[in-house]
């Protein structure tokens, strides 16, 4: 079945260490997207992939990395210069076509002790 | 940027009764792309609706409706007969048809609550 994986489905992390979320599709989806979730806030963008080895910030890209050295992969590095980073994490993939949705893992829940 | 908006944070609906969620955006383009998303406490985000700008005719899935009011910047869902599944987070999105690269714009969100 196609769909999108992200591991692991929590997370715990010590202040000061860098942690990667993992994120792949095998629905042969050129766009990927790194989004962050917390209460009341909606679905804020960290960062997005419109083809491999490229790259653009959204809006709250500070304190995170990303890397899309393969179509089916995005990983996220959430680095200790990110101030809070315990949240919640949804990766998400679409095609180009404006038409189509986005299709979205199960996230990863990360927490900061 | 294009915003989407959702001025209700919590919503609540009598099981069998309806219920419609508002949404409203802001865009100055002409051609673009509307969703609704639904978020149950798994938290796995599940396209709900979806409406083209293009097209007057109002989006429907089975028991999901949409009112598109493009003048007006509106895209409610109406949720008929409602049932204990459909308690969740709603979450409007829009999609520009003309932008390179392609965003999607998420409102806040609107928690429904469905009452047995």
């Amino acid at each position: 079945d196609g769909g999108i994986t992200q591991s692991p489905k929590y997370l715990f992390r010590k202040e000061g260490q860098n942690v990667t979320l993992s994120c792949e599709q095998n629905l042969n989806h050129d766009a990927m997207y790194w989004y962050r979730q917390d209460p009341g806030q909606g679905l804020r963008l960290i960062y997005y992939s419109q083809i491999v080895n490229d790259f653009q910030k959204g809006d709250i890209a500070e304190g995170y990395s990303v890397s899309r050295e393969k179509k089916e992969s995005f990983p996220l590095t959430v680095t200790s210069a990110q101030k809070n980073p315990t949240a919640f994490y949804l990766c998400a993939s679409t095609e180009r076509s404006s038409y189509n949705e986005q299709f979205f893992g199960p996230g990863t829940r990360l927490t900061v002790l | 940027a294009q915003t989407v908006t959702q001025s209700q944070p919590e919503m609540s609906v009598q099981e069998a009764e309806t219920v419609t969620l508002s949404c409203t955006y802001d865009t100055s383009e002409s051609d673009y792309y509307l969703f609704w998303y639904k978020q149950p406490p798994s938290r796995q985000m599940i396209l709900v609706i979806r409406q083209e700008a293009y097209k007057q005719q109002n989006a429907t899935e089975n028991r999901f409706s949409v009112n598109f009011q493009k003048a007006a910047k509106s895209f409610s869902l109406k949720i008929s007969d409602s049932q204990l599944g459909d308690a969740a987070m709603y979450f409007c999105a829009y999609r520009s048809a003309i932008e390179f690269p392609n965003q999607f714009y998420f409102g806040t969100g609107t928690s429904l609550t469905v009452i047995p």
